[in-house]
């Protein structure tokens, strides 16, 4: 029963132009989505987040959509770099109902092609 | 200067061994978390300490026991080991209640032979 899917295990996008990573959720309880990037024999460091009130959040290069009807959030990065290969895991929590954790993903691979 | 952090970094050991995964947050948090991330690759929660009480247990095994002797510290003891307990394990600190502030450690590779 995952509750958090990301369905592509991979994606591989050319340097400069935008990567889209997807996500669904199933809970409705969910109130605060966030993503971490992963590189290998590190652990996850948060890159950005949103609240269930907001539909969009931006930082930089780094844009996090939310459509709550559909409960998928995506995660856009433009342009994309070679630095931002790595696993992308997307993360969600029910921080009203004060479950203090986050249920996760199993990631996605992202590679960046020069 | 490591926030959090995990020792060992790898360990594989026998089957009914008995181990222990150490961590040091050294952050302030209140909180801290054990993570499993297993064959499959996803991280699931398994424990949660809040200022050295037990908040969270996920069906976890008792075979896993967590100890934290206080709020910086939160180390698991696994008993018996079996197989199956091969995975990554991820230890993470959060100031209270606040999933988005949370750190992770590196991780502990755990090869069950």
């Amino acid at each position: 029963d995952q509750q958090v899917k990301q369905n592509s295990p991979s994606l591989s996008v050319q340097e400069g132009r935008i990567s889209i990573l997807n996500c669904d959720y199933t809970n409705s309880m969910f109130d605060y989505f966030l993503w971490y990037k992963k590189y290998p024999a590190e652990g996850p460091t948060f890159l950005i987040s949103i609240s269930s009130i907001k539909d969009k959040n931006e930082d930089g290069r780094f844009t996090v959509f939310l459509n709550k009807s559909a409960k998928h959030l995506s995660l856009h990065i433009v342009p994309s770099q070679p630095g931002d290969s790595a696993v992308y895991f997307c993360a969600a929590s029910a921080e009203k109902s004060g479950a203090q954790k986050l249920v996760f993903g199993q990631g996605t691979r992202l590679t960046i092609n020069p | 200067d490591t926030a959090v952090s995990q020792t060992p970094k790898y360990l594989v050991t026998q089957m009914g061994n008995d181990k222990s995964i150490k961590c040091e947050q050294n952050l302030g948090h209140d909180t801290m978390y054990w993570y499993k991330q297993d064959s499959k690759k996803f991280l699931k929660i398994m424990f949660s300490y809040n200022n050295k009480e037990l908040i969270i247990n996920e069906t976890v095994p008792n075979r896993f026991s967590p100890k934290s002797p206080d709020k910086a510290h939160l180390n698991l003891h696994i008993n018996s080991l079996e197989l199956g307990d091969s995975a990554v394990y991820f230890c993470a600190s959060s100031p209270r209640g606040i999933a988005y502030g949370y750190t992770f450690g590196s991780g502990t590779r755990l090869t069950v032979v």
